[in-house]
């Protein structure tokens, strides 16, 4: 089955305690993104990548790290997180930017 | 810089009756534009695209959606709401070149039985 599998679904943490959200997709997709989805703001683009070794920042990167060492992975990591980056987190892939993404369920996080 | 924009925050028809929901954009360039709706708990599913060609495209679920260059629009529709049509659905728009995506802010349908 095609997918984009995202882990956790759920963290709570704390401030300042470094963490990595995976995301996995099995479809070959050379674009992968993070976003964010905040009450009212809609979803915020986070960091994007065009294929392996290849990432650039989108809306709201401030905070975040990524990676792309393979083509099926794209984690997501907080070095040193902070109350607002409290939110819940999306993956995405698509073949190339043009198409329409397939998006994982969801990493919604808590920084407390 | 591109941006998206969904003046209703929410949207509420009777079943049966038509449904809409806003999109308008801003982009420097030519605009590709996409619908997704999610549903609770879950990520964000496809509805349609407009790229280039027929202004008129047509979705997954009996949705369509038209493409409207001078004002800048990109509008969702259904004929015939179900209320399996509630959800969020999103707006969003990539410039022709560049590689970022940008959402509205989202439009809540609920459809009342």
């Amino acid at each position: 089955e095609a997918q984009v599998t995202q882990n956790p679904r759920y963290l709570i943490t704390v401030t300042g305690k470094k963490l990595t959200v995976t995301c996995s997709q099995n479809m070959n997709h050379e674009y992968m993104s993070w976003y964010r989805q905040d009450p009212g703001l809609g979803l915020r683009q986070i960091y994007y990548s065009m294929n392996v070794e290849v990432t650039d920042k989108g809306d709201v990167p401030e905070g975040y790290k990524v990676s792309r060492k393979e083509k099926r992975n794209f984690p997501l990591i907080l070095e040193s997180p902070s109350p607002n980056q409290t939110s819940l987190y999306f993956c995405a892939s698509s073949i190339d930017r043009n198409q329409p993404q397939h998006f994982g369920d969801g990493t919604r996080l808590s920084i407390l | 810089a591109q941006s998206v924009a969904q003046p209703e925050d929410q949207v509420n028809v009777a079943e049966g009756n038509p449904l809409t929901v806003k999109c308008t954009y801003s982009v420097s360039g030519n605009p590709y534009l996409f619908w997704y709706v999610q549903y609770p708990n879950r990520g964000l599913q496809f509805l349609l695209k407009y790229i280039t060609g027929d202004n008129l495209v047509k979705g997954s679920y009996g949705f369509e959606a038209e493409f409207n260059k001078s004002q800048t629009s990109f509008h969702l529709k259904k004929p015939s709401a179900l209320v399996s049509d509630s959800a969020l659905y999103f707006c969003a728009v990539r410039e022709i070149g560049d590689y970022k995506l940008s959402f509205g802010a989202g439009t809540t349908v609920t459809v009342r039985a």
